[in-house]
């Protein structure tokens, strides 16, 4: 079975410039997260959905930051603009609705704003 | 809130040695318990979880973890450690299963020959 795909693994843009990061979860995995790690800093929950919906997004840091899942099938993550501070490396995973295995992660996005 | 404490942020063992990398967590009743290792450039991989049962949970790599729910804890255990094993290692906690991931700082383990 595929795995999570993420694109681009990198990126490197100007503060004030838009990004969009795009996530493929695991086929038939109906929740998809988003995370990031800033550099020395801990692995930090942003969203959660489940399908299309949006079930947790307790962790976004503000409103420069758009999640959407389009059909319940992948995912985007739009920061618009970006500040220096959005920095690091974003990561994407999914996981089954049953109880069963854990959450695959994606090899993640490392984002860079200069 | 949840919260996961890893109070070894690094740690470094000889090729062979055992090891065991300390995990514990800050919650009410018996969360879902992860461990995830990230090698350099790579994602993160799944080593290990537990949700119920045995509390003597078997991974990938040889790695085994022991949950002990009086001491709140989880730790991470192999027995021969090989030079790749060399990454970051992360425990992690979830409230219920489907729900986010609360994850601990990350402890990175080195290994000389």
């Amino acid at each position: 079975e595929a795995g999570v795909t993420q694109f681009p693994s990198h990126s490197v843009i100007e503060k004030g410039q838009t990004v969009t990061l795009r996530c493929d979860p695991i086929s038939g995995h109906d929740n998809l997260y988003w995370y990031r790690r800033v550099m020395g800093k801990e692995i930090k929950f942003l969203l959660h959905f489940v399908k299309e919906s949006k079930q947790d997004e307790s962790g976004m840091p503000n409103n420069r930051f758009l999640a959407e899942r389009t059909g319940g099938t992948y995912s985007t993550l739009k920061v618009q603009p970006a500040e220096l501070e959005d920095s690091g490396v974003y990561f994407c995973a999914s996981s089954q609705r049953s109880r069963g295995g854990g959450y695959t992660f994606g090899s993640g996005t490392r984002l860079t704003v200069v | 809130a949840q919260s996961v404490t890893q109070p070894d942020i690094h740690i470094t063992v000889s090729e062979g040695a055992s090891l065991e990398l300390r995990c514990n967590y800050s919650y009410g009743a018996t969360p879902y318990l992860f461990w995830y290792v990230q090698s350099p450039g790579q994602g993160l991989q799944l080593l290990l979880k537990y949700f119920s049962g045995d509390t003597l949970v078997q991974g990938i790599k040889g790695f085994e973890a022991e949950f002990k729910r009086s001491q709140s804890s989880f730790n991470l255990r192999k027995p021969s450690v090989h030079w790749s094993d060399a990454a970051e290692y992360f425990c992690a906690v979830a409230k219920e299963y489907g729900n986010k991931l609360v994850f601990g700082a990350g402890t990175i383990l080195r290994v000389k020959s």
